[in-house]
Parts: structure tokens; C-alpha cells; sequence
């Protein structure tokens, strides 16, 4: 199974509201990644978390908080965001062993609108 | 700077007529190339990993190889459900669980 299960499908969210995104793999994975993708650009890395401990952030604006409750689950809270984080949200899982990278598998998305 | 170049942009086949993907890549110690699928709206599907030149994997109609400064995405008799985007992948150099995207193909496959 190389399944990455991401919730909501899609979200629309005012400025001023907070709102979490969800994302769960159980293959293992012992890596999870959030990507942000606008439209026909590629998938923009903000953050990873190693071994339940954040190891990149890509200069991500504060009002995106990452979480990692457990080594499943991968969470992404949003606070006070703009019309421009309106944006497809990729969780990705892998491996995350050894000196060479291993593929990442990617979950559907939620495809989020900031009002 | 790592860089990663696809292309071309777009292509449009014809269902049945052969082509391939191009993906020339510029990074310290290469440590491998993958290849996604991506529907719109969607994320992108794992299809391949190749970590060293001469190496080649297929799978149905797709076949990927890896050359020192470039890979190749063969498609033989496309169907529709192939159309899709393309991306390929390479590891940072800067650091193992980064990777740098080409900005993908574009693939149309008209009946």
C-alpha cells in the first residue's frame, strides 16, 4: 500500500479564520514532507519532519504551523493567511533512511481557497 | 545551483505515435531521478527511481533510462489516459531530503 490519505479535499477559508490540514501514511515512512503547488509550476517544499522532529523549513511564513503528532501523522495549521496561500497542499511520506533518497508519495491534496 | 530542465513545455500526440520526455539535469553527485505523473487537481504518482547512468525501468507503455546528464521518459503507442503532466526529480545537493522539480511536460494524447 503506498497510500498518503489527506483531509480535507478541498477548503475555503477567510483571513481571519483557522483552520488545520491533515495528512496520514502508514507505510512506515519514517520522513513526511508539506508542499505547496500554485497552477503549471512544480511542487514548492515548506517543510520536513525526520523522525517526528522538523529538520526543513524553507523560510515558511509563521502563519503556517507544521505538526507531527506521531510518526503517521502530519498536520498543517493555518492562521490568519491571504488570498495568495490560495494553492493546491501536497503531504508526501518516505523512507526517509539511509544516505540515498528514496521516492516520496504524495497524497491527493487539498486544494485550498483563502477568501 | 542544482538545476533541473524539462522539456519540451507541451507536447500533443496522437494516440499510437511514439515520443519521448526529456529531463537534463545539473547537480553535484547525482543520488538518483524520479519520475511523477500528475492529473490536474491532483497529486503527483510515483512512477520511477534511477540512481545510475545506463539504467533503464519500465512499466506498461513508459520506459525511463538515465544517462549522466540527462533522462528520457519513452512513451510507445499512447493511449488518452496517458495525457497527463510529466515531472521529473533529482536530491539536492544541499541536503539529502530536498529535491529540486523540473517545471514538467505537458501531455496530450488525442484519440
Amino acid at each position: 500500500d503506498t497510500e498518503v490519505t489527506q483531509t480535507p479535499k478541498h477548503l475555503v477559508m477567510g483571513m481571519t479564520n483557522k483552520k488545520s490540514l491533515k495528512c496520514e501514511q502508514h507505510m512506515g515512512h519514517r520522513a513526511m514532507y508539506w508542499y505547496k503547488q500554485k497552477a503549471k509550476k512544480p511542487p514548492e517544499l515548506m517543510f520536513v519532519y525526520s523522525y517526528e522532529k522538523l529538520s526543513i523549513n524553507e523560510s515558511v511564513p509563521s502563519r503556517f504551523s507544521p505538526e507531527c503528532p506521531n510518526s503517521s501523522l502530519l498536520n498543517l495549521h493555518l492562521h490568519a493567511l491571504q488570498p495568495e496561500d490560495s494553492a493546491l497542499y501536497l503531504c508526501a511520506s518516505s523512507q526517509g533512511q539511509g544516505p540515498m533518497n528514496t521516492e516520496a508519495f504524495f497524497g491527493q491534496g487539498t486544494r485550498l481557497t483563502v477568501v | 545551483e542544482d538545476q533541473v530542465t524539462q522539456s519540451p513545455e507541451a507536447l500533443r500526440l496522437q494516440e499510437g505515435e511514439s515520443s519521448s520526455l526529456n529531463c537534463s539535469y545539473t547537480v553535484s553527485g547525482l543520488r538518483g531521478l524520479f519520475w511523477y505523473r500528475q492529473d490536474p487537481g491532483k497529486g503527483p504518482e510515483f512512477l520511477f527511481t534511477l540512481y545510475s547512468a545506463g539504467e533503464e525501468k519500465e512499466k506498461e507503455r513508459l520506459k525511463a533510462t538515465l544517462t549522466k546528464k540527462e533522462s528520457f521518459l519513452h512513451i510507445t503507442a499512447p493511449k488518452p489516459e496517458d495525457s497527463a503532466t510529466y515531472l521529473c526529480a533529482v536530491p539536492s545537493s544541499g541536503g539529502y531530503q530536498k529535491v529540486t522539480f523540473g517545471t514538467g511536460t505537458k501531455l496530450q494524447v488525442i484519440p
